[in-house]
């Protein structure tokens, strides 16, 4: 099945800790995106990547680092340097901008 | 910064009624999108307009676009408790490479 798979779905971070989030797709993709959702609020990106081996800030990239060594994986680390983690991650894919985005069931974060 | 706001936050009608969701942007767009999202859950594609359509028809969706007014609205006829969701906009920013989203509309439908 062709899809995008986002793990662990659920998330506790202790303080001061980096912790990374996987996301992987098989549906050839070239674009990537990572989201933050916050309760009752609308996705915030944080960063997306067109290419392999590129990829840009978004509007919150602060306290966040991504990777784009190959196609298929695109992960996030939230890093201590994020001060308020707690939210839910969303990450997606789309051929490109232009295309429609599919989405993975999302990562919930917890500062514990 | 967001680029796109949804209007009303929250909607709540009677299953089958019509629901109307608005969604304004700022800048010049190559096409809109649609999504859909239930609680807790990833959202799901409903449907694209190109900025050089007026009007797009999906089985009981009707989505309008008015490019002059940086404007669109999603209509869902004849609702049913299943389309209690949140619904949200996506635009790509014309020569951003970027897709960004709107705050999103929370309809409910009540049985």
């Amino acid at each position: 099945d062709g899809g995008i798979t986002q793990s662990p779905k659920y998330l506790f971070r202790k303080e001061g800790q980096n912790v990374t989030l996987s996301c992987e797709q098989n549906l050839n993709h070239d674009a990537m995106y990572w989201y933050r959702q916050d309760p009752g609020q609308g996705l915030r990106l944080i960063y997306y990547s067109q290419i392999v081996n590129d990829f840009q800030k978004g509007d919150i990239a602060e306290g966040y680092s991504v990777s784009r060594e190959k196609k298929e994986s695109f992960p996030l680390t939230v890093t201590s340097a994020q001060k308020n983690p707690t939210a839910f991650y969303l990450c997606a894919s789309s051929i490109t901008a232009n295309t429609e985005a599919f989405f993975g069931q999302g990562t919930r974060l917890t500062v514990v | 910064s967001q680029q796109g706001e949804e209007d009303p936050q929250a909607l709540s009608i009677q299953e089958g009624e019509n629901a109307t969701m608005n969604c304004s942007y700022k800048t010049s767009i190559n096409n809109l999108q649609w999504y859909r999202q239930n609680s807790g859950r990833g959202l799901v594609h409903l449907i694209l307009i190109r900025s050089n359509e007026r009007e797009k028809h999906s089985g009981r969706l009707r989505v309008t676009l008015d490019t002059s007014k940086k404007s669109s609205s999603l209509l869902i006829t004849a609702s049913r408790a299943a389309d209690t969701a949140s619904y949200f906009c996506a635009t790509d920013a014309a020569g951003a490479q970027k897709l960004v989203f709107g705050q999103g509309t929370r309809l409910t439908i009540n049985p």
